[in-house]
């Protein structure tokens, strides 16, 4: 099956700096990427996702990277904000089937 | 904005005893799911659902867990007989279309305490 490891586990910025989070995968087949956040007492929110056939996709302060060489994909924020402090996990799920594995997720705190 | 409901959000209840939770998908979905996240580890998929059947379950899911959708609203995990390793958040998720497709939007998950 799919194995997804996620780092760092907890990640505490300044509030303007940049924050980055790593994923690899382990089954190269695998094709679609999404990032969840997840706020304290909230529901996970999909936040950006990637396909395998791009390297990079962004939406405003939020960008994603992957490279399908190496089997791993980041989630870049920009000019953080105290509201981007959440849970942030990544996913991948393979050509066949539904299930997603996910990351074992991102607590990252913006201080302000 | 529509949104994927859960009741209750949270259950306790003793080993062995059955539970069912409940989620209400989105009502123009078609493909429903449920996960577990055991306090402090990842999410993990359990079921997936679509056509009033089962299209893919994970290892974990095994005979103690049922999914049924009663109705035309409702979409319900049951545990027969539940262990004390049950102790997780519950997440029901849908979708309009595939995964890979469309994008699945989660409710804010059930805490199942088994004592």
């Amino acid at each position: 099956g799919e194995n997804v490891e996620q780092h760092p586990s907890t990640l505490s910025v300044q509030e303007g700096d940049s924050a980055v989070i790593k994923c690899t995968y382990s089954d190269s087949a695998s094709n679609y990427f999404p990032w969840y956040k997840q706020e304290l007492g909230k529901r996970p929110q999909l936040i950006i996702d990637i396909r395998s056939n791009v390297g990079e996709k962004k939406d405003q302060r939020i960008a994603v990277t992957l490279n399908k060489t190496a089997k791993h994909f980041s989630l870049h924020i920009t000019e953080t904000q105290p509201e981007d402090s959440a849970v942030y996990f990544c996913a991948a799920l393979r050509p066949t089937g539904n299930q997603f594995y996910f990351g074992t997720g991102t607590s990252l705190t913006v201080i302000p | 904005e529509p949104e994927v409901t859960q009741t209750p959000s949270h259950q306790v209840t003793q080993m062995g005893q059955e539970v069912i939770l409940r989620c209400v998908p989105i009502s123009n979905h078609l493909y429903f799911y449920w996960y577990r996240q055991i306090l402090g580890q990842k999410v993990e998929f359990l079921v997936s659902f679509y056509n009033n059947e089962i299209s893919e379950k994970s290892e974990i899911f095994d005979d103690q867990f049922s999914v049924e959708r009663p109705d035309g609203s409702n979409f319900t995990l049951k545990i027969r007989s539940t262990k004390l390793e049950d102790s997780a958040m519950y997440f029901c998720a849908s979708s309009s279309g595939t995964p890979r497709r469309d994008t699945q939007y989660f409710g804010p998950g059930t805490r199942l305490t088994v004592l």
